[in-house]
């Protein structure tokens, strides 16, 4: 069974703050993802990655970096937190082309 | 610039009835097009895809038409069961994925 997992469901952090948000899948894909949904804007992509140590950035990477050092982990950096931040921060895993894209169960962050 | 639009933000249908959920999108280029249900403070969980060399897919309740002339598809579930009352994001994309800003499913027992 397909499973994408996210270090945590809700997390709060101050103005300033680094962040880490962490996903892990147990697929052996290649291409992971990380997106934001916001009320009306569904949902936009941050970054992904297609390999080990490859990131490309998707439409909204500014104050965001990511790392992906083993196949099956990859993660999303917010360098110092901002309240424009604050958002459910969706993770998602697909072996490769014009295949499923499966995502994890989201982290709700808020940022004060 | 919106490559994926869903223009409904939201749908009410009532019970047994069709729904149909639409999405336009503006790249000739994408290929591959799914479509996700998502309920609230949880991921999206895919429902069904389509190839840009169908026009067509199948899937139960669930089935995707996808016209590349008009740059379309829409979703159609038949019949709706109240189950069903989700948020329905479509994506399109070749390597990475665009996705709509969905439209609210409500179906009215």
């Amino acid at each position: 069974d397909v499973k994408v997992t996210q270090s945590s469901r809700y997390l709060v952090k101050r103005t300033g703050e680094k962040v880490f948000l962490e996903c892990v899948q147990d697929m052996d894909h290649e291409n992971m993802f990380w997106y934001r949904q916001d009320p009306g804007l569904g949902l936009r992509l941050i970054y992904f990655s297609y390999d080990v140590k490859m990131k490309e950035k998707g439409d909204i990477p500014e104050g965001y970096s990511v790392s992906r050092e083993k196949k099956e982990r990859f993660s999303l950096i917010l360098e110092s937190a901002s309240t424009n931040q604050t958002s459910m921060y969706l993770c998602a895993s697909r072996p490769g082309r014009k295949e499923t894209q499966y995502f994890g169960p989201g982290t709700r962050l808020l940022v004060l | 610039d919106q490559q994926v639009k869903q223009n409904s933000p939201s749908l009410s249908v009532q019970e047994g009835r069709i729904s149909i959920l639409n999405c336009d999108y503006t790249n000739s280029m994408f290929d591959y097009f799914l479509w996700y249900k998502k309920y609230p403070a949880e991921g999206p969980t895919f429902l069904i895809s389509i190839s840009s060399i169908k026009d067509k897919n199948e899937d139960g309740r669930f089935t995707v038409f996808l016209n590349k002339s008009a740059k379309h598809l829409s979703l159609h579930i038949v019949p709706s069961q109240p189950g069903d009352s989700a948020v329905y994001f479509c994506a399109a994309g070749t390597y990475k994925y665009i996705f709509g800003t969905g439209t609210r499913l409500k179906v009215l027992a």
